[in-house]
């Protein structure tokens, strides 16, 4: 079975500072996406990005990028120069046939 | 191009009414996913669909949840004689190709009182 695992409940970060975001999977695939959406109180989901398995090189997005560890199964979202705009829930989705497998979120504020 | 619609926004209804969701996908997806988000819990798949097939209903309760999608038309879930558990928001998501980044439309609210 799949599984997501986002482990912080709530952070909080100062503006223009970074932050990281953790995010473990579980799975017996090998061919697989991973991704991170962004729910802010208007409660839209948004991508925010999106790694393929089968590169090696971690995806970047302006101020987002992913620290990809396949072996450990790791996909943890950096966000620098935090922008109040990025207050929101965040959620990792594993996808894997066609299905997404959301964890549970890391409700992140981010402090003027 | 316009992004995933979901119709209505918000939806009061009364245990036993009837609940009907709708959703319009990105021009040119034909490929339709519907979600479940309980408070405070992350997205749960419930249904897949391709123009005119259900492909997976894995995660859709057997009893009184059905879902569509007709060759011409919004995706419809429909959600019969409902109960305050169904309470939740129903997300839709739409994608070009299986196995493709979904993009997901605004949630429809649905309280059931």
């Amino acid at each position: 079975a799949q599984t997501v695992t986002q482990s912080q409940p709530e952070m909080s970060v100062q503006e223009a500072e970074t932050v990281t975001l953790s995010c473990t999977y579980d799975t017996s695939e090998n061919n697989y996406y991973l991704f991170w959406y962004k729910q802010p109180p208007s409660r839209q989901m948004i991508l925010v990005i999106r790694q393929e398995a089968y590169k090696q090189q971690n995806a970047t997005e302006n101020r987002f990028s992913v620290n990809f560890q396949k072996a450990a199964k790791s996909f943890s979202l950096k966000i620098s120069d935090s922008q109040l705009g990025d207050t929101a829930m965040y959620f990792c989705a594993f996808m894997s046939g066609n299905q997404f497998y959301f964890g549970t979120g890391t409700s992140l504020t981010v402090i003027p | 191009n316009a992004g995933v619609m979901q119709n209505p926004r918000h939806l009061v209804r009364r245990r036993g009414q009837e609940a009907r969701l709708r959703c319009s996908p990105m021009k040119g997806h034909s490929h339709v996913y519907w979600y479940r988000q309980l408070p405070e819990e992350g997205l749960k798949f419930m249904v897949y669909l391709q123009k005119e097939n259900i492909i997976d209903e894995s995660g859709m309760p057997k009893e009184r949840f059905s879902a569509e999608f007709p060759k011409e038309g919004p995706s419809i879930l429909r959600i019969q004689q409902v109960v305050r558990g169904d309470s939740a928001a129903y997300f839709c998501a739409s994608s070009l190709y299986s196995m493709e980044t979904q993009y997901f439309g605004p949630g429809t609210r649905l309280l059931v009182l």
